[in-house]
């Protein structure tokens, strides 16, 4: 199957500061990739929707000007979590979709990030 | 009612049983189905696609899909305890190009 990369894995930081994550499909282009949330013991919260060369989607609470996303490229996506606070530690996984012709589309996950915020 | 419902066990079989997990859904326009395992602190991986009605098998894992039930289901057969992890239903929504996930069903094989 495809593969998605993350980068970092882990993260630590004081309260305040912005930790920026990417989200990287090794050997496909991505046009749409996905940002999720996921906190213990649940499944995965779809944080935004991230288009290549165009703004980001977010769903409904999740803020945007917290969550800043950037789709530079068809292979990259980033989020940063702009003055991170201990409430935003959680799992972050991203996802990119992958459109096989004639037969649909899937999405494949990264490994994600753990942030930690002190 | 969620679009997508998945019992969330926990599920404790012995090693080598035949494993049955399922979810439900309620919109008969979903097109795509699939089944992602999550091992503990990792990302989902995809195990599993499919699009239509009926079985699709890939080594010990099995996939089915009923439309007319709105019912989808993955076996394993032989299960390890490898196959320990949190087994997560998704389906593709093309009214809104996302995915919606089921709870997720966390699944221990014991040696």
């Amino acid at each position: 199957g495809a593969v998605v990369s993350q980068h970092p894995s882990r993260v630590i930081c004081k309260s305040g500061t912005s930790v920026k994550i990417e989200c990287r499909s090794l050997d496909f282009q991505a046009t749409t990739m996905f940002w999720y949330r996921q906190f213990p013991k649940q499944s995965l919260m779809l944080m935004a929707t991230s288009n290549e060369g165009s703004k980001a989607t977010y769903e409904q609470g999740v803020e945007k000007d917290k969550f800043l996303i950037n789709h530079a490229s068809l292979t990259l996506s980033t989020l940063t979590v702009t003055s991170a606070h201990p409430e935003d530690s959680s799992f972050y996984i991203c996802s990119a979709r992958d459109q096989v012709p004639g037969q649909g589309e899937t999405q494949y996950f990264g490994p994600g990030t753990r942030l930690l915020v002190l | 009612q969620k679009e997508v419902e998945q019992d969330p066990g926990p599920l404790s079989v012995p090693e080598g049983a035949i494993v049955s997990l399922n979810c439900t859904y309620s919109n008969s326009a979903f097109q795509y189905f699939m089944w992602y395992r999550q091992y503990s602190r990792k990302g989902p991986e995809l195990l599993m696609y499919t699009y239509s009605s009926g079985n699709k098998e890939d080594g010990r894992f099995t996939a089915q899909v009923d439309k007319s039930s709105k019912y989808i289901s993955l076996f394993i057969r032989d299960s390890q305890p490898s196959d320990s992890a949190t087994y997560l239903c998704a389906i593709f929504s093309g009214n809104t190009g996302k995915l919606i996930f089921g709870q997720g069903t966390t699944l221990q094989v014991k040696p």
